[in-house]
């Protein structure tokens, strides 16, 4: 079946640094990748998004990259601010979504 | 429009007791998904549903029932609450297409004592 493996946290950065979160998934046709983001007390929101190999999806600094050679979805942002201290969630999607564990970072001032 | 709500936001039972947690979406969509959320585990499928009067089995779907009368309801039931079933519940909606976004509701904390 289809599987999400995301790299397990937390995180703590500094501001202005850069972040790094790992996804590989496991599935079979071509599903499509998902990052969400949970800030506290909230329900989880798309961050960004890539349906097909090669694509890049990017929102509010972060970018990730549909490899299909790797089967990897990492996400990434060149300078983190405090306001990104959240949960990630990496996800493929065929009928329904498949979630990762999820990664808590914090950003400290 | 206000997306995805969720009623109630907490509550606390006893084992044994039964209740409803409701979700409702303003955008029309066809499909809706009921996940709990558990620490260290990321978000669980328990059923969902692909339209109005259709429901199926997710990862997890023992010990609940739901149920999709109207298009933009979607209810979930415990009929016998166990502490097993203490966590947080997120219902989220999308449209037919498996390239799009699923919209979540704020989610309901429940706790089974």
């Amino acid at each position: 079946g289809n599987s999400v493996t995301q790299m397990e946290g937390p995180v703590t950065l500094s501001e202005e640094a850069f972040l790094t979160i790992n996804c590989t998934y496991t599935a079979t046709g071509y599903p499509s990748l998902f990052w969400y983001v949970q800030y506290p007390g909230e329900g989880l929101q798309l961050l960004l998004k890539a349906t097909k190999a090669d694509d890049k999806g990017s929102n509010k600094g972060f970018e990730a990259t549909y490899r299909k050679e790797t089967t990897s979805f990492h996400l990434e942002k060149g300078s983190v601010q405090v306001s990104d201290s959240a949960v990630y969630f990496c996800a493929l999607s065929d009928y329904k979504l498949s979630f990762g564990a999820g990664t808590t970072v914090t950003v400290r001032a | 429009n206000a997306g995805v709500t969720q009623t109630p936001k907490f509550r606390v039972l006893k084992t044994g007791q039964s209740m409803t947690l409701l979700c409702a979406q303003d955008m029309n969509h066809e499909y809706m998904y009921w996940y709990r959320q558990d620490p260290g585990m990321g978000l669980r499928l328990i059923h969902y549903s692909v339209g109005e009067g259709t429901t199926a089995k997710g990862e997890v779907p023992d010990g609940y029932n739901v149920s999709r009368l109207k298009k933009q309801n979607f209810l979930l039931g415990l009929e016998s609450a166990a502490p097993s079933q203490t966590s947080v519940y997120f219902c989220a909606s999308s449209s037919e297409r498996t390239t799009d976004t699923q919209y979540f509701g704020p989610g309901t904390r429940l706790t089974v004592l």
